[in-house]
């Protein structure tokens, strides 16, 4: 079965600094690959997705994460935080081989930037 | 192009009783899928709907079921209501063109309380 291990449900940087939200999967075979945000209050919005393309994904409002599959990973990625970027952050994966194009979901990591 | 739209917004429903929530997809989508989200938790996969057949269902009991009506809109209703089914019911529609890399497009939700 799949599943997805968020790392960090919280985690807190200054505004310009790195943001890196870490993403591990587990599947038997290479899955497709979501992270969507969360502002309050509000729906999910896609930030970007792999689908077995280009390896480094660029998303939306300067994003972009990486597919390594010797490490199971697609951490997400910002080089300069702004306070905008405050939310909380979804991994998921879907199934290639699946019947439909269910997602399933980490447990989120909550962003802080702090002025 | 209209977004995904959901309604109420809000319901506060007491245990035992039945709840109808409701969803508009974003035009020229015919797929649907519901997803519940508990607080503090990333969404569950209720179940999904293709040309108004159920195509597909997560680990939910049959109280909760589903509709999808000729112009894609969709129903979600739980029945006999339990104090553990108050949190964020979203629904996501997309056009279904490559099957498991389909991106879902999220309303804003419906935030149900049962006491």
């Amino acid at each position: 079965a799949q599943s997805v291990t968020q790392l960090g449900s919280h985690v807190s940087v200054s505004e310009g600094a790195l943001v890196l939200l870490r993403c591990n999967y587990s599947s038997s075979v290479p899955p497709y690959l979501f992270w969507y945000v969360q502002y309050p209050n509000q729906g999910l919005q896609l930030l970007l997705k792999y689908t077995s393309a280009a390896t480094l994904v660029k998303g939306i409002n300067g994003f972009e994460a990486e597919f390594k599959k010797s490490e199971t990973s697609f951490h997400l990625t910002k080089p300069s935080a702004h306070m905008s970027d405050a939310a909380e952050y979804f991994c998921a994966v879907s199934d290639p081989g699946g019947a439909t194009n269910k997602l399933i979901f980490g447990t989120g990591t909550l962003l802080a930037v702090q002025p | 192009e209209t977004g995904v739209t959901q309604s109420p917004t809000h319901l506060i429903k007491t245990r035992g009783q039945q709840v109808t929530l409701r969803c508009s997809s974003q035009s020229g989508h015919n797929t649907v899928s519901w997803y519940q989200q508990a607080l503090g938790q990333g969404p569950q996969f209720i179940f999904q709907y293709y040309r108004e057949e159920e195509n597909g269902r997560g680990n939910f009991p049959p109280r909760f079921s589903g509709l999808q009506f000729p112009n894609y809109s969709s129903e979600l209703n739980v029945n006999a209501l339990e104090l553990d089914d108050s949190a964020l019911y979203l629904c996501a529609s997309s056009l279904p063109s490559g099957g498991a890399s389909d991106t879902q497009y999220f309303g804003p939700g419906t935030r149900l309380t049962v006491l």
